[in-house]
């Protein structure tokens, strides 16, 4: 059983704080790592995805991936209340597999 | 998503009948996906289809066919439906390489 694990939160940060999300998985074959923004009532918007060892900076959201420990990470810089959603991480093994998510909450 | 269309997007339907769900891509995409989306569990992958009549079973397809017949639509049918089908279903597609992207999801209540 492919497995993609996030804590569910709520994560509580304050307006204008750095919210880290995580994200770890069982298969070390994966290849491919998305970050996917869901608001209450609404479909999963991809928001990042990253393929390699690192840090993969856009805007204000930044996607860290280690394989060697099987972590995903997604750091929102400055983050405001309209950030306020569910993250859900997905990895690809064949095709995307979907962790819970985890629910951020920005209070301003 | 504009290229992406679910139909109906709310569903009330009893238990034992049949139900059809219909998302329709103007995307030209060659892959499609149907989820359903639950408390606790996430998305769970149902079906998914690699062109025109090519379906494949995903980790939670009893209970549920699909049909593709053109590249455009892909349908999710219950076949006898129940209880435990009362959720938020979301077709994606996928352009080669990139993540999904996700319709506007059915909300089906079986009662």
């Amino acid at each position: 059983q492919k497995e993609v694990e996030q804590n569910s939160g709520p994560l509580s940060v304050p307006e204008g704080a750095i919210a880290s999300l995580n994200c770890t998985y069982s298969d070390r074959g994966s290849q491919s790592f998305f970050w996917y923004r869901q608001y209450s009532g609404k479909s999963p918007e991809l928001i990042m995805f990253i393929y390699s060892n690192g840090d993969k900076e856009d805007g204000r959201f930044t996607a860290q991936l280690n394989k060697a420990s099987q972590y995903v990470s997604l750091l929102i810089r400055d983050s405001q209340p309209s950030d306020s959603a569910t993250y859900l991480c997905a990895v690809t093994y064949e095709k995307l597999v979907f962790g819970t998510g985890t629910r951020l909450l920005v209070s301003p | 998503d504009a290229g992406i269309t679910q139909s109906p997007r709310h569903k009330v339907t009893e238990t034992g009948t049949p139900v059809t769900l219909r998302c329709h891509q103007t995307e030209n995409h060659r892959y499609m996906y149907w989820y359903r989306q639950d408390p606790g569990h996430g998305l769970r992958l149902i079906h998914y289809s690699y062109g025109v009549k090519d379906t494949d079973k995903g980790e939670v397809s009893d209970g549920y066919s699909v049909s593709r017949s053109k590249t455009e639509d892909f349908l999710l049918t219950l076949e006898s439906a129940t209880s435990s089908q009362t959720s938020v279903y979301f077709c994606a597609t996928q352009d080669s390489g990139v993540g999904y992207t996700f319709g506007s999801g059915t909300r089906l209540t079986v009662v």
